[in-house]
């Protein structure tokens, strides 16, 4: 049974489309992230959520928009797509922001290719 | 600015021989640090977490060592196995603002028989 789950796990799309990653967790947990890999595999934080309230928001696009619509899931829209969004967009989850050492569990990963 | 930074070259080591890796950081006081493992095409996967006020800490064959003076954590597999091989991570914490983590780029691991 997976703990963090994200469709799809392989998504291709030319520039300008719009597209969304799902994300879910069955953990029990009250925090979820998104994050990037890129080709270097640099791991960098996007968002995160709390309870469906967001309490990270990095230097991101406009175009990228999360939506939490309760604390099992985490969705990543991304609007007019471009060639540098390409990358490994990773979900997470942790129990909590206040046990003072953030666990991630992680999910598989979605790889985006943008054409 | 804040930097993380990992041994940037592939380690190659012979099993059951003693793997080293290395994180240090700079303009960063962590209350935490953690070590993730990474096997290709799938999400990091925690390993180890040590918090500022501990020296070192264990885990079966892992070992991870934090010295706040230095800025620099070292992670040891010990007997090691192909199987470890991978990628690790470390990746460091502070407490409030989220409990922001920030990851460094990633040690690649490869050990041979």
């Amino acid at each position: 049974d997976t703990a963090v789950s994200q469709t799809p796990k392989y998504l291709v799309t030319q520039m300008g489309n719009d597209k969304s990653i799902k994300c879910e967790q069955n953990l029990g947990h009250d925090t979820m992230y998104w994050y990037k890999q890129d080709s270097k595999k640099f791991l960098k934080i996007m968002f995160s959520y709390n309870n469906k309230e967001l309490i990270i928001n990095e230097t991101v696009p406009n175009r990228f928009s999360p939506k939490s619509p309760d604390k099992a899931h985490l969705n990543l829209h991304i609007n007019s797509l471009e060639l540098g969004d390409s990358a490994v967009y990773f979900c997470a989850s942790s129990q909590g922001v206040g046990t003072g050492a953030n666990v991630l569990t992680f999910g598989a990963g979605s790889r985006l290719t943008v054409l | 600015s804040q930097k993380i930074e990992q041994n940037s070259e592939a380690l190659n080591i012979q099993e059951g021989k003693t793997a080293t890796l290395t994180c240090n950081y700079t303009n960063y006081s962590p209350a935490y640090l953690q070590w993730y493992r990474q096997d290709p095409g799938r999400g990091p996967v925690f390993l180890l977490l040590i918090r500022e006020n501990e020296k070192e800490k264990r885990k079966e064959r892992l070992k991870v060592t934090f010295d706040t003076t230095l800025k620099q954590s070292l992670f040891h597999i010990t007997a090691s196995q192909p199987a470890d091989s991978a990628t690790y991570l470390c990746a460091l914490g502070h407490t409030g603002g989220g409990n922001k983590l920030t990851f460094g780029t990633g040690t690649q691991l490869k050990v041979e028989l």
